[in-house]
């Protein structure tokens, strides 16, 4: 079946403007997670939806980054007043959940920003 | 400190060989860890599961977990130039925490 889809693969823009970065879960995953990911640097977490539940939104830098998720399913993060330090590779991920709680996690190919 | 700690490498062997990757940890309240393999401008790729303490092997890959000493382990036997890529260590707490602690990545190259 098909996996995470992330769009677009690349996105330059220019500093002050906002970027709007779009991720497609597997289907049937009700878990998705965006992370930040800069060179020399760990996967950075930013934001985790659960179904229904309220995201958690701890892993936000500031309130220029905000990301929304409509109807439990397609996920848009997006970045306003873009600075030159949010240039960076942005993944996202989807899980399922399990009784088990295995809870792998499984990545889209992430979109390549640069903010000049 | 941070919490996961794992050398960026770059790391190069001949093909063929036996390669070591590890990662060490601090919060020991982690009991589930996994190896994600990572291509250039490509996502993350799962390669090894486990939970707790010992040993998985699957192929050619072999994760070893020691939580006495809080470090984890991926050994690749017979390298070759395809396994050339960024492996990035996480790990997370009990079955009701979602959030992964991921490593910085070791990037490794095998050469032909």
């Amino acid at each position: 079946g098909a996996g995470v889809s992330q769009s677009p693969s690349n996105k330059v823009t220019e500093k002050g403007k906002d970027v709007e970065l779009r991720c497609d879960p597997i289907s049937g995953h009700t878990a998705l997670y965006w992370y930040r990911q800069s060179l020399g640097q760990g996967l950075e977490f930013l934001i985790y939806f659960q179904g229904n539940s309220a995201p958690d939104k701890s892993g936000l830098p500031s309130d220029r980054f905000s990301a929304e998720r409509t109807g439990g399913s397609v996920s848009t993060l997006t970045i306003q007043r873009t600075q030159q330090e949010d240039s960076a590779v942005y993944l996202c991920a989807s899980s399922q959940r399990y009784r088990d709680s295995k809870n792998i996690q499984y990545f889209g190919a992430g979109t390549r920003l640069s903010v000049l | 400190q941070k919490e996961v700690e794992q050398d960026p490498g770059p790391l190069s062997v001949p093909e063929g060989a036996i390669v070591s990757l590890n990662c060490t940890y601090s919060n020991s309240a982690f009991q589930y860890f996994m190896w994600y393999r990572q291509y250039s401008r490509k996502g993350p790729e799962l390669l090894m599961y486990t939970y707790s303490s010992g040993n998985k092997e699957d192929g050619r890959f072999t994760a070893q977990v020691d939580k006495s000493s809080k470090y984890i382990s991926l050994f690749i036997r017979d390298s070759q130039p395809s396994d050339s890529a960024t492996y990035l260590c996480a790990m997370r707490g009990t079955s009701g925490t979602y959030k992964y602690i991921f490593g910085t990545g070791t990037r490794l190259k095998v050469l032909a």
